[in-house]
């Protein structure tokens, strides 16, 4: 049971370019959510889903853009990458309705340079 | 809106102590309190999860209450052990179904 995958671990961005983080989960959890870890910030908000079809913005969502078309996947895009966006982030996923015990995936390090 | 709070932010003790880890919220209408451990360049593994109905759950050596009326919740670690060594999240989920972050604490446990 792998629970939840995000891909890559790392990766290094110049300024400008896009990417998209990959998450998948093998649980069938409705609720999925990606959230930044900064120093000193703590774990922040940015995107999260209620099922598939369905997203909404969290504390964070400038500069990303989220899409749930099936219910294992939750993929975060990033349009134009920015310095303020080096962080870590971690996708996490958590069934029924999000009133339940929540998994994390290991994260990706992102540094935008 | 939703606040959490974690103090001290770090704390170091020897191998053996009983700990009093603190989490408040500033919105009791919470759906539950979940406590996570994070070890560094990792993700987020979750040790306890107390429904708001609930006033405590045990795992092991771990023991975590919840206050809803005071907006407290502790996380007691029994008969520390340098494996205990990480940093300790709570998060407050409410009605909007979004999870809530301290900013965590960071134990270190001294052999």
């Amino acid at each position: 049971n792998a629970g939840v995958t995000q891909t890559p671990k790392f990766q290094v961005l110049k300024t400008g370019q896009s990417m998209t983080l990959q998450c998948a989960q093998d649980m069938n959890h409705e609720y999925m959510s990606w959230y930044r870890q900064d120093p000193g910030m703590g774990l922040r908000l940015i995107h999260y889903s209620v099922g598939a079809g369905i997203t909404d913005q969290g504390e964070v969502p400038n500069g990303y853009n989220v899409s749930r078309s099936t219910t294992e996947d939750f993929p975060l895009r990033l349009l134009s990458a920015a310095p303020s966006q080096t962080s870590v982030y971690f996708c996490a996923s958590s069934s029924p309705r999000g009133k339940a015990e929540a998994f994390f995936g290991q994260g990706t390090r992102l540094t935008v340079v | 809106k939703q606040e959490v709070t974690q103090i001290p932010a770090a704390l170091s003790v020897p191998e053996g102590e009983n700990l009093v880890l603190n989490c408040s919220f500033t919105d009791s209408a919470i759906y539950n309190l979940q406590w996570f451990r994070q070890d560094p360049g990792k993700g987020l593994t979750s040790l306890l999860l107390i429904q708001s109905s609930q006033r405590e759950q045990t795992s092991g050596r771990l023991n975590a209450s919840l206050d809803k009326s005071s907006g407290r919740s502790t996380l007691y670690i029994a008969a520390s052990q340098p494996g205990d060594s990480a940093t300790y999240l709570c998060a407050a989920q409410g009605g909007s179904e979004k999870l809530v972050f301290g900013k965590g604490m960071k134990l270190t446990v001294n052999p």
